[in-house]
């Protein structure tokens, strides 16, 4: 179980088109998904959390027009990469919550997505 | 600020040895402690989540809390070169794991 996907796990665009990531929890409802990037030896970073049916919450220094995030249902999160540059070549990561017993909570993450911008 | 502060290695250990990975965070308030595994290239994979204070066994792995300290730790015994990735700490204050703060990660290299 707990089970998260990610597509398309790579990417290779010019600069200046946009690319969209899914991210889908595939045996459980998740009301809450995160997206966090990686840099080349760092540790994650991270970007937004996602809640069905409401606006992402963006951290700071985290342009929200530029990474436009979708959470229409409690299975599937989107991000968009707005215009693309080659500094937002990364590794995106998004990661989705499961309730555990007692009211715990687990934190899973997908595959990831290597965004390449040319 | 809530911190949360890992050795980044490398940490090499021979091929059946013990490995010991340390972490330890700010919020003294903290309630939910875990490790990921995350091998070059990959994204994290969970390996342990321990909420109470003492040890938490799961095969080759044991999280050790020690609130009082505020430290986790992660020991593997027997390690195996396929144990050889970054290990990420996160800490969550809240008692969830909506709210995670990751350490940097600490890299294992296991020597075959």
């Amino acid at each position: 179980g707990a089970v998260v996907s990610q597509h398309p796990s790579r990417v290779i665009c010019k600069s200046g088109t946009s690319v969209k990531i899914e991210c889908r929890s595939l045996d459980f409802q998740a009301t809450t998904m995160f997206w966090y990037r990686q840099f080349p030896k760092q540790s994650l970073m991270l970007m937004a959390t996602s809640n069905e049916g409401s606006k992402a919450t963006y951290e700071q220094g985290v342009e929200k027009d530029k990474f436009l995030i979708n959470h229409a249902s409690l299975t599937l999160s989107t991000l968009t990469v707005t215009s693309a540059h080659p500094e937002d070549s990364s590794f995106y990561i998004c990661s989705a919550t499961q309730h555990g017993g007692r009211g715990k909570e687990t934190q899973y993450f997908g595959p990831g997505t290597r965004l390449l911008v040319l | 600020q809530k911190e949360v502060e890992q050795n980044s290695g490398p940490l090499s250990v021979p091929e059946g040895a013990i490995a010991s990975l340390n972490c330890t965070y700010s919020d003294r308030g903290s309630q939910s402690f875990f490790w990921y595994r995350q091998y070059s290239g990959k994204s994290p994979e969970l390996i342990m989540f321990i909420y109470s204070n003492g040890d938490k066994e799961d095969g080759r792995f044991t999280a050790q809390l020690n609130k009082a300290s505020q430290y986790v730790s992660l020991l593997i015994r027997d390690s195996q070169p396929s144990d050889s990735a970054t290990y990420l700490c996160a800490v969550d204050p809240s008692g969830g794991a909506n709210n995670l703060f990751f350490g940097t990660g600490t890299r294992l290299t296991v020597i075959p």
